[in-house]
This record gives structure tokens, sequence and C-alpha cells, in this order.
């Protein structure tokens, strides 16, 4: 089955830049779709179709996918960005054919 | 604005089953797919399957193939997932969640506790 790989962890200071990457085989050529989940909340979406961003999503939220990783970028790093993040592609390369989610990414601002 | 709202918190003993609806307002019930994800305490995100509110085809993840149901109700928006044989493993909170390809709009989510 097909596999995302993400950091565990990645620490960012305020106003700085955080990049969390989501590694999977030729994964540059999948639509990937990213999720941010705060602390007893229900994901939400920031980052449909590689780059989009959902009305509402701040535009410091921005992605990118190429060869074996896709990468979410949040720019002006905020407090409130602190959250797990996961990636998610739509594989249907298997006889059961779904979504994967990625291992998830926890940001934390220092 | 769209919602999805689901039911309340289970308690179940293993061997039992559980049903979780989810009851969508704010968009056409029909014009989405129903995705239902499921999140044990400090764990990742794991899709369990889809339906097709139209249709009602469904499609599941092989953890799950034989052991979970997808339904749902048009006439009221609603959605529901059944899972069988419950174990300890599968306490978790479930979601539902509106798209297909992603997952545009999510349920609050459905704590369920299996224990003896």
């Amino acid at each position: 089955s097909y596999v995302l790989t993400q950091p565990p962890s990645v620490s960012v200071a305020p106003g700085k830049t955080a990049r969390i990457t989501c590694g999977g085989n030729n994964i540059g050529s999948k639509s990937v779709h990213w999720y941010q989940q705060k602390p007893g909340q229900a994901p939400v979406l920031v980052i449909y179709y590689d780059s989009d961003r959902p009305s509402g999503i701040p535009e410091r939220f921005s992605g990118s996918n190429s060869g074996n990783t896709a990468t979410l970028t949040i720019s002006r790093v905020e407090a409130g960005d602190e959250a797990d993040y996961y990636c998610q592609v739509w594989d249907s390369s298997s006889d059961h054919p779904g979504y994967v989610f990625g291992t998830g990414t926890k940001v934390t601002v220092l | 604005q769209v919602q999805l709202v689901q039911s309340g918190a289970e308690v179940k003993k293993p061997g039992a089953s559980v049903k979780v609806s989810c009851k969508a307002s704010g968009y056409t019930f029909t014009s989405y797919d129903i995705n239902w994800v499921r999140q044990a305490t400090g764990q990742g995100l794991e899709w369990m399957g889809w339906m097709n509110p139209n249709s009602g085809n469904t499609g599941y993840a092989q953890k799950f193939q034989g052991r979970v149901t997808m339904t749902r109700n048009t006439s009221i928006s609603t959605a529901y997932m059944e899972l069988s044989s419950l174990r300890s493993e599968d306490t978790a909170v479930y979601y539902c969640a509106r798209g297909s390809g992603s997952c545009l709009d999510w349920g609050q989510g459905t704590l369920v506790t299996v224990s003896s």
C-alpha cells in the first residue's frame, strides 16, 4: 500500500517560515491535500490540489508538489499555527483504492 | 454554511456493533461523497471508507472490509457508519467528512469507547 512519510515534529520561531514535507513514491503525480488539526478539534483543510487554498485560509499557507516530496509552507508563522498537520492523497494503485493520510507533523511555535 | 453534525459518544462492549450518524446541512447532500475517518487518542488520521450519497455506492479500506457498512437516508440528509465486531483497538474518535478526493468539511467527531 502507498505510504506517506512526514517528520514527527517541526519547530519554528514566530515570524519565521515553517516547511513540512510529505514523502511518497512519485507523489508529484498525485494531488496532495493538507489538513491542520488543533488539540480537541476536527481537522481543517488548509491546502487542496497541491497548492490551492480554501476560502478563509490565510495566504501565509502555501503548497508545492514535485518528484517524491510535497511541501506545506507556512510563512510568517503565528502562535495560532501551532497544530498537527497531515498530508493526504488518493491512491488508486492498489486493489483497494482510497485515501491515504501521512503520519502527521506537530508544529511547535517557539 | 456547511455543517456535519454527528451523533453522541458511545460506549460498547467487545464484540458489539456501533452505528454513528452524520447529518448534513448547508449543501446538496447527494452532490458530495461522505468519508469516514477515525483517530485513536494521540494517533494519526485513518481513512475507513467513502460513500456516494446519490448512488449509495461505497468503497472501504481493506483493513475494515467485512466489518464496516456505510449507508445513507437521503430524505433526512444523513449518512451512517456501522462498525461491527468491536475490539478495544477500535476505541477512537470517528469523523465524517464531505468531499471527493479531499475532505472539505468535517463533523465534530464521535468518541466510541470499547471496553468490557
